[in-house]
């Protein structure tokens, strides 16, 4: 089991530019998440996806798209970077959302703008 | 006010003492906790769960809860080197599914 992945590992964009993040997990769980670190700030969540075919938004999801593929894939999209994006990005996920879901985490990508 | 809150530390602790990290939290109808520990430039890994009030015990990790009080604490026994790394308090309201993390405590083990 490789658990959670993610690509890029890291990526250097220039203001406007767009990317996506990729996440993959192969444990069947059903709830994935997107988190921003960065320092001083915690993890916050952006977006998350209880079961697949739904998403929605968490604490700051100003800039960013999710997109729930199918159970196992979850992406995050940035339509036009900025430097306030910079940070490290992790992706979760969990057998369920509510209570008692423990998050298992991917080993992140760390995102620079220029 | 923060929804949870941690001591950013650093806290150091000589090796093979017991390390103390505390958290508290805002949310009365918070269900379930958890302890992450992170090393630097990596992601959070998962170390204990507590859903009821008291003490769960896994190996040298010992996870407090009292939901009264509404604090959460980790304690490390015989705390090594490799245990220094930071450590991320993460709630989970009742009911609900999105964990709310705190900033974490560096904890250092000195030799």
């Amino acid at each position: 089991n490789a658990g959670v992945t993610q690509t890029p590992k890291f990526q250097v964009l220039k203001t406007g530019q767009s990317m996506t993040l990729q996440c993959a997990q192969d444990m069947n769980h059903n709830s994935m998440y997107w988190y921003r670190q960065d320092p001083g700030m915690g993890l916050r969540l952006i977006y998350y996806s209880a079961s697949e075919g739904t998403t929605d938004k968490g604490e700051v999801p100003n800039g960013y798209n999710v997109s729930r593929l199918n159970k196992r894939e979850f992406s995050l999209r940035l339509e036009s970077a900025a430097p306030s994006q910079t940070s490290v990005y992790f992706c979760a996920s969990s057998a369920r959302s509510t209570s008692g879901g423990e998050q298992f985490f991917g080993p992140g990508t760390r995102l620079t703008v220029l | 006010q923060k929804e949870v809150e941690q001591n950013s530390g650093p806290l150091s602790v000589p090796e093979g003492a017991i390390a103390s990290l505390n958290c508290t939290y805002s949310d009365r109808g918070s269900q379930s906790f958890f302890w992450y520990r992170q090393y630097s430039g990596k992601s959070p890994e998962l170390i204990m769960s507590i859903y009821s009030n008291g003490d769960k015990e896994d190996g040298r990790f010992t996870a407090q809860l009292n939901k009264a009080s509404q604090y959460v604490s980790l304690l490390i026994r015989d705390s090594q080197p490799s245990d220094s790394a930071t450590y991320l308090c993460a709630v989970m309201a009742g009911g609900g599914n999105k964990l709310t993390f705190g900033t974490g405590t560096q904890l250092k083990v000195e030799l």
